[in-house]
């Protein structure tokens, strides 16, 4: 299995202004991945991060919107971009890892945005 | 519509009931199940994961995959408060396909 350490928890945020998301798995993993979870929505993925490559991005889901780095095997950050209201939700990384025989998801706790 | 529906709830059960969770899909390729448990202000816990169709249990959990109705469910057995909760379903065609998950549902267990 993986630790995942992910920060803030939590953040209220103004419009207009941008915060970037911390990730710190607890062994190398070679993809990372951020979730959006919009209340009383499914999970949806944003992008796959890769050590030493550009972010891959889902549909819907922009580079210059969501910023990502990926500078280690340890390590991501999201930027979310300009917010607005729309964009309050709660982010998560993930990760693939070894567990009870075969590959499996690991999220970290998430970080609760509030954009006022 | 959706790959995936699962009934949101919120289901509400006594202590110690059998509870039933949910799930059914359109896509046919799906060959991964999974079932995830999610606290309050916490990221999502890998509870159950199966391959194809059958039965699989682990402690009072009991995951089942029905392919020919597209249907899989999760069996709590002798709820407890602490196994209130949002369960996620979440299903892939394959291990390396991206996973799909269902909206959750709400599971409130009353002492």
């Amino acid at each position: 299995s993986a630790v995942i350490s992910q920060k803030p928890s939590r953040d209220i945020c103004q419009r207009g202004t941008s915060l970037t998301i911390q990730c710190q798995v607890d062994s190398q993993v070679t993809m990372m991945f951020w979730y959006r979870q919009q209340p009383g929505q499914s999970l949806t993925l944003i992008a796959t991060a890769n050590q030493g490559s550009e972010a891959t991005y889902e549909s819907g889901f922009v580079i210059d919107k969501f910023p990502i780095s990926r500078p280690n095997l340890t390590f991501s950050t999201l930027t979310v971009s300009n917010m607005s209201p729309e964009d309050s939700s709660i982010y998560l990384c993930s990760v693939v890892a070894w567990g009870q025989g075969s590959e499996k998801l690991f999220f970290g706790s998430g970080t609760q945005l509030s954009v006022l | 519509q959706k790959e995936v529906e699962q009934d949101p709830g919120p289901l509400s059960v006594p202590e110690g009931a059998i509870v039933s969770l949910n799930c059914t899909y359109s896509n046919s390729a799906f060959q991964y199940f999974m079932w995830y448990r999610q606290y309050s202000r916490k990221g999502p816990e890998l509870l159950m994961y199966t391959y194809s169709s059958g039965n699989k249990e682990d402690g009072r959990f009991t995951a089942q995959v029905d392919k020919s109705s597209k249907y899989i469910s999760l069996f709590i057995r002798d709820s407890q408060p602490s196994d209130s909760a949002t369960y996620l379903c979440a299903m892939k065609p394959s291990s390396a396909s991206k996973i799909i998950f269902g909206s959750g549902t709400r599971l409130s267990i009353r002492p």
